[in-house]
Formats: C-alpha cells, sequence, structure tokens
C-alpha cells in the first residue's frame, strides 16, 4: 500500500532555532498534504493544508510565520519551525490523501522537543 | 461544521471481554468516518471506514463499527479484547473527500489479564 515517510523521526533543538521537517509520499503523487500537531495525551489538530504549486492554507489561530510549509514538488512537502520554542515542543505528524475514496495515509510523525 | 464527540476517555477492560469504545458525529450532511488506532511511539492505522455503503462495517483486527444515523453515533466494539489492542483510539470526521480529518479526543484502551 502506499507510505507517507517523515523525517526525521526525533529532533531535539536548542531555542532560537530552525528544524524543518520533511514529509513524502514514497510510491504515489500527492498535491496536497496535511500537518497536524498533537500534544502530550491529546488529539491531532490540523495546522495546514500543504499545496503543492501555491500557498499553503493555516487553520485559525496557527501562525504562518512561524511554520512555514513548502510543497516542493508532488511528492514531498516540508513544515519548517522557525525561532522555535519549548511551547513548540511536540508530536508533527503529516498526512496525504490516496487515490481510494476517503483514504488518508499518515507519517509515523516526528517528535520535536525545543529545548 | 463537523465534528465527533468521543464519549469516554479511558476505557478499561479484561482480556476476553467485549470492548465499546463510544463516538457520537455532528455533521450538517452524510458524513465520512473512521476509526483511527495510535500504538505507543506509532504511527496511525485505519482500522475501519464509513463512506455511506453498509451502516455496519467491519475492519480490521477483530473491530467494527455500527453507523446510525439515528442516534448520530459511530461506536467502535470487538467481542474479545486482546492485550495487544491496548492503544490510544480516535473517532473521526471528514469535511469531505480528499481534505483534512477532524479527530476526536482519543480514549485510552487498557487491556488488563
Amino acid at each position: 500500500g502506499a507510505v507517507v515517510s517523515q523525517h526525521p523521526s526525533w529532533v531535539i533543538c536548542k531555542s532560537g532555532t530552525s528544524v524543518k521537517i520533511e514529509c513524502r509520499s514514497l510510491d504515489f503523487q500527492a498535491t496536497t498534504m496535511f500537518w497536524y500537531r498533537q500534544f502530550p495525551k491529546q488529539s491531532l489538530m490540523l495546522m495546514a493544508t500543504s499545496n503543492e504549486g501555491s500557498k499553503a492554507t493555516y487553520e485559525q489561530g496557527v501562525e504562518k510565520d512561524k511554520f512555514l510549509i513548502n510543497h516542493a514538488s508532488l511528492t514531498l512537502s516540508t513544515l519548517t519551525v522557525t525561532s522555535a520554542h519549548p511551547e513548540d515542543s511536540s508530536f508533527y505528524i503529516c498526512s496525504a490523501p490516496g487515490l481510494a475514496e476517503e483514504t488518508q495515509y499518515f507519517g509515523p510523525g516526528t517528535r520535536l522537543l525545543v529545548l | 461544521a463537523q465534528s465527533v464527540t468521543q464519549l469516554d476517555s479511558h476505557v478499561s477492560v479484561s482480556e476476553g471481554t467485549p470492548v465499546l469504545l463510544r463516538c457520537n458525529y455532528s455533521s450538517s450532511y452524510s458524513p465520512s468516518l473512521f476509526w483511527y488506532v495510535q500504538h505507543p511511539n506509532k504511527g496511525l492505522q485505519l482500522l475501519l471506514k464509513y463512506t455511506s455503503a453498509a451502516t455496519l462495517v467491519k475492519g480490521i483486527n477483530g473491530f467494527e463499527a455500527e453507523f446510525k444515523k439515528s442516534e448520530t453515533s459511530f461506536h467502535l466494539t470487538k467481542p474479545s479484547a486482546h492485550m495487544s489492542d491496548a492503544a490510544e483510539y480516535f473517532c473521526v470526521v471528514s469535511r469531505q473527500a480528499g481534505t483534512a480529518l477532524i479527530f476526536g479526543k482519543g480514549t485510552t484502551l487498557s487491556v488488563s489479564s
């Protein structure tokens, strides 16, 4: 079946630095990808919709200047957390819609810890 | 707007006993509904989905769910729990095909021997 990968799976960074997370669809093309954030013991919250060839669409309350999204190709979307702070520490998950009706493929997630 | 409410944050069962995880939905039109499972330190896995076909949906690992429009419910059941079923379960609704999913708050299932 279709696979979505994320890299890195774990990242620890210092406060104030930027971190880039990659989301790749390995054997299918995705003109759209979704980025979610999951805090400990909480549910997944949609952050933004990444669109190949156009600007990302951000959910209300998500700072687009802080969470930069680039959909560079039909198989790659990147999320850059700029000037990261401890409160940005979270589990970031991407997904991509598949060809079958109502199918979504999720990446394994990236755990970010900002010190 | 669509939303889902998982009625229990934590459910504990004994191995071999039935599992019931409750979910109610709110939608202005016929929704697509899903149950996903998340094991510790692992990615999300689709258990089953309802997309306006049969109201009783069978999924993987012996799970099934019934879509009841009159009750706006989509409860997840399994006749006999296994230790490996211990995980976080999410009831999810789709805005429309190909768009982002809306997750419930999750239910932690604990299974004791």
